[in-house]
């Protein structure tokens, strides 16, 4: 039982680079979620989904897309790196948007 | 606006030396409390959740309780296996629906 996978585990960007970071899960859980982790900072909601189609901001959307078109992935794009984006970027699904959420192992992203 | 407070924000302790971690938290009309332990370059993994004040969760040598306006992790005679950073995380209605506020946590070492 895989759980939660993302892809890459780390990646380095030049600024102003595009990429997206994937989100996998095999749990059929309709509630996903992308959160950014900075030190001294805790977690931080970017995007989230409610199910298939349904995307929503968070606490810190800007400069991040998403798109939910099947309920087991949820790529998070950036669209133009830059080095405030330099963070370790969780996923996260839960069964409800109301109930324990479970984790990716991450990515760490570094934008020179 | 809602917060999420967790103190210390590191504990060193010895092996066998019972502690407590505190979150205290400011949220209109709390929906649940999660707490959540993260492993070195992994991510957050699930442990409790508290829905109502007086509430009490238990699981190994830790044991979560809640009030109206904190909950505290408690650990009994803990192990170096114990050592790890412990996230508190809510979810309130104002703070829009689904969407989860976390700490910046609380680093635990436990020593041998």
């Amino acid at each position: 039982n895989a759980g939660v996978t993302q892809t890459p585990k780390f990646q380095v960007l030049k600024t102003g680079q595009s990429m997206t970071l994937q989100c996998a899960q095999d749990m059929n859980h309709e509630y996903m979620s992308w959160y950014r982790q900075d030190p001294g900072m805790g977690l931080r909601l970017i995007h989230y989904s409610v199910g298939a189609g349904i995307t929503d901001q968070g606490e810190v959307p800007n400069g991040y897309n998403v798109s939910r078109s099947t309920t087991e992935d949820f790529p998070l794009r950036l669209l133009s790196a830059a080095p405030s984006q330099t963070s370790v970027y969780f996923c996260a699904s839960s069964p409800s948007g109301d109930s324990a959420q479970h984790f990716g192992d991450g990515t760490r992203l570094s934008i020179l | 606006e809602d917060q999420v407070t967790q103190s210390p924000e590191a504990l060193r302790l010895q092996e066998g030396e019972s502690s407590s971690l505190n979150c205290s938290y400011t949220v209109s009309g709390l929906r649940g409390l999660f707490w959540y332990r993260q492993d070195p370059g992994k991510g957050p993994e699930f442990l409790f959740t508290l829905y109502s004040a007086g509430e009490e969760k238990e699981k190994e040598r830790l044991k979560a309780t809640l009030t109206k306006k904190e909950s505290f992790l408690h650990i009994t005679a803990p192990k170096p296996e114990d050592s790890a950073t412990y996230l508190c995380a809510v979810q309130a209605p104002a703070s829009g629906t689904y969407k989860y506020i976390f700490g910046t946590g609380t680093r635990l070492k436990v020593l041998a």
